[in-house]
C-alpha cells in the first residue's frame, strides 16, 4: 500500500461522540486526502491538504476537521459522529497531481 | 447528474474472454485518466493513468480515451479469476490539486 498505514482498522463508536482517525506514510510525498466510500457513490474526497499546515475541504466536508502538523501525517476528525458517517474511510497520498496512492482503509460504524 | 458515470455492474465473464469497462463524463476539462483496481476490503490500487486523448497498453490491459465523445475505456484480455474486483474510473483537470472524481466503479466477477 504504498508506504500508507491507517489507523485505526474498525471502529464501532456512538451517535455524538467524537472520532479521530490518523493516516501515516513514509513515502514523503506532498499531498495528502481523505475520502469516503460508500456504496453507489464511489469515492468521495472529504479533505486534502497539499502541505504542512495547508488543508482545504472537498466535496462533503461538512461534520469533518482534519490537520496535518507533520508531512507524515494526516489526521480526520468526526467531530460529532452520527449514523450518516458511518463508511469505509480512506486516506490517499500523491508526489503529483495526476496519481494518487491510498491505504487499505478504516471501517467505521456509528451506532 | 453525476459528473462521473460507470455502470456498476456486477459484469460476469467466462475465463479467458475480453472484460470491457467504461466511463462516460460531462466535464470537458478533464485532462487526466486513470483506472484503480480494488479487491473486496482493500483499498483501491492504480492500475493505469492517461494523459487527454489516446490509447494505452500495458501487458493484458488497455486504456482509451476518446475525449470528443467524453469516454473512456479498459479493457482486460485474457481476463482470470485474479481480475475479480471493482474497477473504479477516474479523472481530473489539470492544476486541480488531484482533486479526482471518481465513477462508483463496476464490479467484475470471472468465472474459471
Amino acid at each position: 500500500d504504498a508506504g500508507i498505514t491507517q489507523s485505526p482498522r474498525h471502529k464501532v463508536t456512538e451517535t455524538g461522540t467524537p472520532v479521530t482517525l490518523r493516516c501515516h506514510q513514509t513515502e514523503n510525498h506532498r499531498y495528502m486526502y481523505w475520502y469516503r466510500q460508500d456504496p453507489g457513490h464511489g469515492l468521495r474526497l472529504i479533505h486534502y491538504s497539499y502541505g504542512v499546515k495547508d488543508t482545504d475541504k472537498g466535496e462533503v466536508s461538512d461534520g469533518y476537521s482534519v490537520s496535518r502538523s507533520k508531512t507524515e501525517d494526516f489526521l480526520l476528525t468526526l467531530e460529532s459522529a452520527t449514523s450518516s458517517q458511518t463508511s469505509v474511510y480512506f486516506c490517499a497520498i500523491s508526489s503529483s497531481y495526476n496519481e494518487q496512492f491510498f491505504g487499505p482503509g478504516t471501517r467505521l460504524t456509528v451506532l | 447528474q453525476k459528473e462521473v458515470e460507470q455502470d456498476p455492474g456486477p459484469l460476469s465473464v467466462p475465463e479467458g474472454a475480453i472484460v470491457s469497462l467504461n466511463c462516460t463524463y460531462s466535464n470537458s476539462a478533464f485532462q487526466y485518466f486513470m483506472w484503480y483496481r480494488q479487491y473486496s476490503r482493500k483499498g483501491p490500487e492504480l492500475l493505469m493513468y492517461t494523459y487527454s486523448s489516446g490509447n494505452k497498453e500495458d501487458g493484458r490491459f488497455t486504456a482509451q480515451v476518446d475525449k470528443s465523445s467524453k469516454y473512456i475505456s479498459l479493457f482486460i484480455r485474457d481476463s482470470q479469476p485474479s481480475d475479480s474486483a471493482t474497477y473504479l474510473c477516474a479523472m481530473s483537470v489539470t492544476d486541480s490539486w488531484g482533486k479526482f472524481q471518481f465513477g462508483a466503479g463496476t464490479q467484475v466477477v470471472v468465472t474459471p
